[in-house]
């Protein structure tokens, strides 16, 4: 079945730092969908990508889709102690099933002060 | 608008027990489902729905029970607990219509099965 893949689990970084993680997938994903878990509590979405090369700004996150549909990345610049958390990558099990997710393992990022 | 609301938020059973976890929007969502989460293996989907009188198995449904009467009630029942499920549960729902289709999720349900 489909597979949603993030690599390391864990990630430490110095405040102010830059912080890139991706997401790979075995299949192509009509989109894709980043979330975040803070400590304790639970996921909540961040952004969507839907085209192919697309990428998308949120403040000092960027997300981008790869052209072939099958990875994504995020990219962090001069990350905070704010940015602590668990960050995955999720995808449609299949095409017009957009609501059921295949959700990555997820990558914890913590940020040394 | 309370989103997705789950009850309770923390639970310790014996093996063997019985118990429904609580899980309601009213964001008039069709799509629910559930997810457990255990350290390093990420959010894995138990049972969803796609509306009501409609369920369906994820990857990891024996030992839980799902029912969908009404469209925002999701309830998940655990029959006879055993150790292994001792986890963090999330309930999430989603609108099928539209361009996007986050997923919302309520607050967890932290289990602990002695």
């Amino acid at each position: 079945g489909q597979q949603v893949m993030q690599i390391p689990q864990y990630q430490h970084v110095q405040e102010g730092e830059d912080f890139t993680t991706y997401c790979n997938s075995s299949t192509t994903l009509s989109n894709i969908q980043w979330y975040k878990q803070r400590p304790g509590g639970h996921p909540v979405f961040l952004i969507q990508l839907v085209k192919s090369g697309e990428v998308k700004k949120q403040k000092r996150l960027t997300f981008q889709f790869g052209e072939a549909k099958k990875n994504s990345s995020l990219h962090i610049t001069a990350t905070q102690t704010t940015d602590v958390g668990t960050y995955f990558c999720a995808g449609p099990r299949r095409a017009g099933a957009n609501s059921k997710l295949t959700f990555g393992k997820g990558i914890t990022l913590s940020v040394r002060p | 608008n309370a989103g997705v609301t789950q009850t309770p938020k923390f639970q310790v059973l014996k093996t063997g027990q019985s118990m429904t976890l609580q899980c309601a929007q009213d964001m008039n969502h069709e799509y629910m489902s559930w997810y457990r989460q255990d350290p390093g293996m990420g959010l894995r989907l138990i049972h969803y729905s796609v509306g009501a009188g409609i369920t369906d198995q994820g990857e990891v449904p024996n030992g839980y029970n799902v029912s969908r009467s009404t469209t925002e009630d999701f309830p998940l029942r655990l029959l006879s607990a055993a150790p292994s499920q001792t986890s963090v549960y999330f309930c999430a729902s989603a609108s099928t219509s539209g361009r996007t289709d986050t997923q919302y999720f309520g607050p967890g349900t932290r289990l602990t099965v002695l």
